[in-house]
């Protein structure tokens, strides 16, 4: 069936380093891809997206793009900062009409 | 305003009880969802209905109960509470049943069972 599969965390970084987390996807058809962002406390919010192979989603800093031919969808940005510590989630819709499959998210923490 | 709204935020109660979470959303969207997330995190789709009418229906066991008494509000309900039912429970919702992707998170309702 159709899965996303993140890297393991927890990813500590100091403040202003890169970020990179891995994201790739098994899905049948062409699935558009998100990356949602899940701060302490709080519900998930939709970071960017991506409907189409080599489409890039971006927001806030953050950058991912829809690599058909590697099945991936990696999230970067290129300084992070303290605010940014939260757990990201990589996830697929497979055609439009089903569910959202979300990956097992990713904690990020940024120290200053 | 809040746009998706849920009640109660905490919930601790004890095995074998019957409890009830409900949400709003203010978005006027036609599509709504109740996602469960364990202690590791995960996130994983339990039902949704799209203007009052259940199309998705994951495996869950029949001791919860969706209810949508219109396009705004989606509660669920869960009878004989077990351990394994403690988790964190998300309300989200969607402009419509296409555009299953954008969703829209309450702040969810974290429950514990004892």
């Amino acid at each position: 069936g159709d899965s996303v599969t993140q890297m393991e965390g927890p990813v500590t970084l100091s403040e202003e380093a890169f970020l990179t987390i891995n994201c790739t996807y098994t899905a049948t058809g062409y699935p558009s891809l998100f990356w949602y962002v899940q701060y302490p406390g709080e519900g998930l919010q939709l970071l960017l997206k991506a409907t189409k192979a080599d489409d890039k989603g971006s927001n806030k800093g953050f950058e991912a793009t829809y690599r058909k031919e590697t099945t991936s969808f990696h999230l970067e940005k290129g300084s992070v900062q303290v605010s940014d510590s939260a757990v990201y989630f990589c996830a697929l819709s497979a055609q439009a009409g089903t569910a959202l499959i979300f990956g097992k998210g990713t904690t990020l923490s940024v120290s200053s | 305003d809040t746009a998706v709204s849920q009640t109660p935020k905490y919930l601790v109660t004890q095995m074998g009880n019957d409890k009830s979470i409900k949400c709003e959303q203010n978005l006027g969207h036609d599509t709504m969802y109740w996602y469960k997330q364990d202690s590791k995190k995960f996130l994983k789709i339990m039902f949704s209905y799209n203007n009052k009418e259940l199309i998705i229906n994951e495996t869950v066991p029949n001791r919860f109960s969706p209810k949508s008494p219109d396009k705004a509000h989606l509660n669920l309900h869960i009878n004989s509470l077990e351990l394994g039912d403690s988790a964190v429970y998300f309300c989200a919702s969607s402009q419509n049943d296409r555009d299953t992707g954008e969703l829209f998170f309450g702040e969810g309702s974290r429950l514990t069972v004892l």
